[in-house]
C-alpha cells in the first residue's frame, strides 16, 4: 500500500519567516495530494490540494508543490504568523480507492511572534 | 455546512469491556472513514464504508469491527478494549467525485482504557 513520509516532525520559525515541509510518498499510482492543518484541540482541516497534473498550486500565503518523478511533495508557507502554529498533515490519494487517503506522520509548526 | 459529529469527546473505559464510537454525518456523504490519532504516528486508517452496509479494512484493522447500517451514521465497535487502544479517534467523510476530496473531520474521541 501507500507510504507517505514526513518531514521535519517539528519546526520552529520566527513570525514573517518562511516554512516548508516536505512529503515523499511511494505508490505511482497517486495522484492527489492535499494538506491538512490542524489546530490545537481542533479536528484537521483541508487547506489545499495538489493533482499529480499541476507542478505548483498557490492561496495566498501556502503554496504547494509536486515532483512527480522524484515522489516528493511540499507545503510552502510565507511571511508566517502566530495563527499558522498547528500540526500540518500531508496526504497522498490514489485513483478508484474510494477516496480514501494516506496521511503523513505530521509536522508541528511553532511560529515564534 | 457540513456537520460530522461524534457520540463523546471523552470516554473512559476498562480493559475488557465492549466500546461502541458513533459518527453521523449530515451531508448524505457516501464514503465514511474511521482514523486513530497518535503522537508522531498520524492519521493512521482503521475502517472505512463506501456505502451502507459495505466496509474495507485500513492500514490497522486488528481489535476494530465496524457497522454501517444507515448511510449517514458509521459505528466503531472495539469488541474488548485494550490499553493499547488508548487513543484519539476521529471520523471523516467525504462524497464522490473527482475534485477535490474534502475530507470532513468529526471532533474526535479521546478513548482512554484502564
Amino acid at each position: 500500500g501507500e507510504n507517505v513520509e514526513q518531514h521535519p516532525s517539528t519546526l520552529s520559525v520566527q513570525e514573517g519567516d518562511s516554512a516548508v515541509i516536505k512529503c515523499t510518498y511511494s505508490d505511482s499510482a497517486s495522484n492527489y495530494f492535499p494538506w491538512y492543518k490542524q489546530e490545537l484541540g481542533k479536528r484537521p482541516q483541508l487547506i489545499i490540494d495538489i493533482r499529480s497534473n499541476v507542478g505548483e498550486k498557490k492561496d495566498q500565503r501556502i503554496a504547494v508543490t509536486l515532483n512527480k518523478t522524484a515522489k516528493h511533495f511540499s507545503l510552502h508557507i510565507t511571511e508566517t504568523q502566530p495563527e499558522d502554529s498547528a500540526v500540518y498533515f500531508c496526504a497522498a490519494s490514489r485513483p478508484g480507492g474510494y477516496q480514501k487517503v494516506t496521511f503523513g506522520t505530521g509536522t508541528k509548526l511553532q511560529v515564534i511572534p | 455546512d457540513v456537520k460530522v459529529t461524534q457520540s463523546s469527546r471523552y470516554l473512559v473505559k476498562r480493559t475488557g469491556e465492549k466500546v461502541f464510537l458513533e459518527c453521523v454525518q449530515d451531508m448524505d456523504h457516501e464514503n465514511m472513514f474511521w482514523y486513530r490519532q497518535d503522537p508522531g504516528l498520524g492519521l493512521r486508517l482503521i475502517y472505512f464504508s463506501y456505502d451502507v452496509k459495505m466496509k474495507e479494512k485500513g492500514d490497522i484493522p486488528e481489535g476494530y469491527s465496524v457497522s454501517r447500517e444507515k448511510k449517514e451514521r458509521f459505528s466503531l465497535i472495539l469488541e474488548s478494549a485494550s490499553t493499547s487502544q488508548t487513543s484519539m479517534y476521529l471520523c471523516a467523510s467525504t462524497a464522490r467525485g473527482t475534485g477535490t476530496i474534502w475530507q470532513y473531520f468529526g471532533p474526535g474521541t479521546r478513548l482512554t482504557v484502564t
